[in-house]
Protein backbone atom coordinates (compact mmCIF):
# COMPACT_ATOMS: atom_id res chain seq x y z
CA UNK A 1 0.00 0.00 0.00
CA UNK A 2 1.75 3.23 -1.09
CA UNK A 3 -0.91 5.49 -0.88
CA UNK A 4 -2.09 8.92 0.85
CA UNK A 5 -5.70 9.07 1.30
CA UNK A 6 -7.18 12.66 1.68
CA UNK A 7 -10.86 13.14 2.82
CA UNK A 8 -12.41 15.35 1.35
CA UNK A 9 -11.82 15.90 -2.37
CA UNK A 10 -13.68 18.97 -2.23
CA UNK A 11 -14.82 21.56 0.40
CA UNK A 12 -16.73 24.24 0.24
CA UNK A 13 -17.08 26.51 3.65
CA UNK A 14 -18.09 29.86 4.72
CA UNK A 15 -15.77 32.23 6.39
CA UNK A 16 -17.79 31.38 10.07
CA UNK A 17 -17.29 27.53 9.45
CA UNK A 18 -15.57 25.17 11.11
CA UNK A 19 -13.92 22.06 9.43
CA UNK A 20 -11.76 19.72 9.38
CA UNK A 21 -9.27 17.62 6.36
CA UNK A 22 -8.22 14.04 6.98
CA UNK A 23 -5.18 12.28 5.89
CA UNK A 24 -4.09 8.90 6.43
CA UNK A 25 -1.23 6.76 5.55
CA UNK A 26 -0.34 2.64 6.50
CA UNK A 27 3.07 2.70 5.20
CA UNK A 28 4.92 2.79 8.23
CA UNK A 29 5.87 6.57 7.08
CA UNK A 30 7.03 8.93 10.64
CA UNK A 31 6.78 11.93 9.06
CA UNK A 32 3.82 13.42 7.51
CA UNK A 33 3.36 16.81 5.77
CA UNK A 34 0.86 19.55 4.68
CA UNK A 35 1.12 21.85 1.71
CA UNK A 36 -0.62 24.54 0.36
CA UNK A 37 -0.94 24.77 -3.14
CA UNK A 38 -2.62 27.81 -5.89
CA UNK A 39 -3.19 27.63 -9.31
CA UNK A 40 -0.42 27.13 -11.54
CA UNK A 41 2.23 27.24 -8.48
CA UNK A 42 4.25 24.73 -6.89
CA UNK A 43 3.17 23.36 -3.11
CA UNK A 44 4.05 25.84 -0.33
CA UNK A 45 5.30 23.51 3.12
CA UNK A 46 3.07 24.40 5.28
CA UNK A 47 3.27 22.04 8.90
CA UNK A 48 6.11 19.13 9.13
CA UNK A 49 5.16 16.22 11.87
CA UNK A 50 7.85 13.41 12.66
CA UNK A 51 7.03 11.12 14.94
CA UNK A 52 3.99 12.55 15.48
CA UNK A 53 5.32 16.04 17.20
CA UNK A 54 4.90 18.83 15.35
CA UNK A 55 9.07 19.64 14.04
CA UNK A 56 8.05 22.62 11.55
CA UNK A 57 5.17 25.66 11.11
CA UNK A 58 5.82 27.71 8.61
CA UNK A 59 4.47 30.88 9.95
CA UNK A 60 0.95 29.35 9.48
CA UNK A 61 -1.67 31.52 10.56
CA UNK A 62 -3.39 30.51 13.49
CA UNK A 63 -6.84 29.80 11.67
CA UNK A 64 -5.00 26.70 10.22
CA UNK A 65 -4.49 23.54 13.39
CA UNK A 66 -2.70 20.78 12.45
CA UNK A 67 -3.12 17.60 14.82
CA UNK A 68 -1.46 14.45 14.57
CA UNK A 69 -3.45 11.55 16.50
CA UNK A 70 -1.15 8.86 15.80
CA UNK A 71 1.54 7.81 13.31
CA UNK A 72 -1.22 6.89 10.11
CA UNK A 73 -3.32 10.17 10.59
CA UNK A 74 -3.03 13.97 10.02
CA UNK A 75 -5.49 16.47 10.25
CA UNK A 76 -5.85 19.88 9.51
CA UNK A 77 -8.31 21.74 11.34
CA UNK A 78 -9.86 24.83 9.61
CA UNK A 79 -11.32 27.89 11.15
CA UNK A 80 -12.34 31.59 10.46
CA UNK A 81 -10.93 30.75 7.14
CA UNK A 82 -10.67 33.78 4.34
CA UNK A 83 -11.23 33.62 0.91
CA UNK A 84 -7.68 33.94 -0.21
CA UNK A 85 -7.07 30.55 1.69
CA UNK A 86 -8.96 28.85 -1.38
CA UNK A 87 -6.39 26.31 -2.60
CA UNK A 88 -5.24 22.54 -2.83
CA UNK A 89 -4.42 21.59 0.35
CA UNK A 90 -1.91 18.48 0.03
CA UNK A 91 -1.32 15.44 2.44
CA UNK A 92 2.51 13.82 1.92
CA UNK A 93 4.08 11.29 4.06
CA UNK A 94 8.02 9.82 4.41
CA UNK A 95 9.79 7.52 5.92
CA UNK A 96 11.04 9.68 8.55
CA UNK A 97 11.70 13.69 8.16
CA UNK A 98 15.50 12.44 6.95
CA UNK A 99 14.32 10.70 3.50
CA UNK A 100 12.56 13.63 1.81
CA UNK A 101 11.29 11.24 -0.54
CA UNK A 102 7.87 12.31 -0.43
CA UNK A 103 4.61 10.35 -1.11
CA UNK A 104 1.40 12.70 -1.77
CA UNK A 105 -2.40 12.30 -1.58
CA UNK A 106 -5.00 13.95 -4.10
CA UNK A 107 -5.11 16.87 -1.88
CA UNK A 108 -8.75 18.59 -0.89
CA UNK A 109 -10.05 21.10 -2.72
CA UNK A 110 -10.75 23.84 -0.73
CA UNK A 111 -13.24 26.94 -1.54
CA UNK A 112 -13.50 29.39 1.33
CA UNK A 113 -16.71 31.59 0.43
CA UNK B 1 13.27 34.10 -2.22
CA UNK B 2 12.75 31.07 -4.67
CA UNK B 3 15.45 28.69 -4.57
CA UNK B 4 15.50 26.90 -7.60
CA UNK B 5 14.55 28.52 -10.81
CA UNK B 6 12.76 26.28 -13.72
CA UNK B 7 12.83 26.90 -17.40
CA UNK B 8 10.81 26.60 -19.79
CA UNK B 9 7.64 28.06 -17.11
CA UNK B 10 4.93 27.12 -20.03
CA UNK B 11 5.71 24.18 -23.13
CA UNK B 12 3.65 23.47 -26.02
CA UNK B 13 4.80 20.81 -27.91
CA UNK B 14 3.59 18.18 -30.47
CA UNK B 15 3.51 14.48 -30.05
CA UNK B 16 6.94 13.03 -30.88
CA UNK B 17 9.01 15.58 -30.42
CA UNK B 18 12.14 15.54 -27.19
CA UNK B 19 12.34 18.15 -24.92
CA UNK B 20 14.38 19.49 -22.00
CA UNK B 21 13.68 20.81 -18.78
CA UNK B 22 15.70 22.53 -16.34
CA UNK B 23 16.24 23.84 -12.63
CA UNK B 24 18.25 25.68 -11.41
CA UNK B 25 19.89 27.09 -7.81
CA UNK B 26 22.48 28.90 -6.62
CA UNK B 27 22.15 26.72 -3.40
CA UNK B 28 24.06 22.95 -3.09
CA UNK B 29 21.11 20.35 -2.63
CA UNK B 30 21.89 16.84 -0.82
CA UNK B 31 19.35 15.54 -3.17
CA UNK B 32 16.94 16.27 -5.77
CA UNK B 33 13.87 15.27 -7.15
CA UNK B 34 11.49 15.63 -9.99
CA UNK B 35 7.44 14.66 -9.42
CA UNK B 36 4.74 15.07 -12.17
CA UNK B 37 1.34 16.53 -11.55
CA UNK B 38 -1.92 15.97 -12.94
CA UNK B 39 -4.67 18.87 -13.12
CA UNK B 40 -6.71 17.79 -9.52
CA UNK B 41 -4.25 15.48 -8.20
CA UNK B 42 -1.10 15.37 -5.86
CA UNK B 43 2.29 15.12 -7.35
CA UNK B 44 4.07 11.80 -8.17
CA UNK B 45 7.17 11.06 -7.13
CA UNK B 46 9.39 10.18 -10.80
CA UNK B 47 13.17 10.13 -9.33
CA UNK B 48 15.59 11.39 -7.13
CA UNK B 49 19.15 11.95 -7.48
CA UNK B 50 21.91 12.07 -4.79
CA UNK B 51 25.18 12.08 -6.28
CA UNK B 52 26.72 14.31 -8.32
CA UNK B 53 26.62 14.12 -12.18
CA UNK B 54 24.01 11.01 -11.67
CA UNK B 55 21.97 10.29 -14.54
CA UNK B 56 19.10 8.10 -13.93
CA UNK B 57 17.03 6.83 -17.05
CA UNK B 58 12.75 6.26 -16.55
CA UNK B 59 11.57 4.65 -20.08
CA UNK B 60 11.67 7.69 -22.19
CA UNK B 61 12.19 10.31 -19.45
CA UNK B 62 16.25 10.56 -18.45
CA UNK B 63 17.53 12.56 -15.45
CA UNK B 64 20.22 14.39 -14.81
CA UNK B 65 22.07 15.88 -11.20
CA UNK B 66 24.81 18.60 -12.08
CA UNK B 67 28.38 17.61 -10.77
CA UNK B 68 28.06 20.50 -8.26
CA UNK B 69 24.56 19.62 -6.86
CA UNK B 70 22.97 22.89 -8.03
CA UNK B 71 21.28 22.08 -10.78
CA UNK B 72 19.57 19.30 -12.40
CA UNK B 73 17.93 18.41 -15.56
CA UNK B 74 14.94 16.23 -17.46
CA UNK B 75 14.82 14.99 -20.76
CA UNK B 76 12.09 13.50 -22.65
CA UNK B 77 12.04 11.63 -25.95
CA UNK B 78 9.88 10.81 -28.04
CA UNK B 79 6.89 12.90 -25.89
CA UNK B 80 3.43 11.52 -25.43
CA UNK B 81 0.17 13.32 -24.80
CA UNK B 82 0.33 11.27 -21.89
CA UNK B 83 3.69 13.28 -20.72
CA UNK B 84 1.05 16.49 -20.32
CA UNK B 85 1.29 18.01 -16.65
CA UNK B 86 3.11 20.34 -14.26
CA UNK B 87 6.10 18.96 -13.86
CA UNK B 88 8.32 19.99 -10.60
CA UNK B 89 11.77 19.56 -9.16
CA UNK B 90 12.39 19.98 -5.29
CA UNK B 91 15.84 19.91 -3.61
CA UNK B 92 16.35 18.78 0.27
CA UNK B 93 19.25 20.45 2.12
CA UNK B 94 21.65 19.15 4.66
CA UNK B 95 19.18 16.93 6.90
CA UNK B 96 16.15 16.96 4.95
CA UNK B 97 13.33 17.33 6.44
CA UNK B 98 12.10 19.79 4.46
CA UNK B 99 11.49 19.78 0.39
CA UNK B 100 12.05 23.08 -0.98
CA UNK B 101 9.85 22.92 -4.43
CA UNK B 102 10.70 24.63 -7.84
CA UNK B 103 9.12 27.21 -9.61
CA UNK B 104 7.21 24.72 -11.88
CA UNK B 105 6.90 23.63 -16.05
CA UNK B 106 3.53 23.22 -17.36
CA UNK B 107 4.12 20.58 -20.40
CA UNK B 108 1.19 20.38 -22.97
CA UNK B 109 1.85 17.56 -25.53
CA UNK B 110 -0.45 17.54 -28.24
CA UNK B 111 -1.26 15.31 -31.04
Amino acid sequence: DTEVTQTPKHLVMGMTNKKSLKCEQHMGHRAMYWYKQKAKKPPELMFVYSYEKLSINESVPSRFSPECPNSSLLNLHLHALQPEDSALYLCASSMTVRFTEAFFGQGTRLTVV
Amino acid sequence: TQLLEQSPQFLSIQEGENLTVYCNSSSVFSSLQWYRQEPGEGPVLLVTVVTGGEVKKLKRLTFQFGDARKDSSLHITAAQPGDTGLYLCAGARGGGNKLTFGTGTQLKVEL
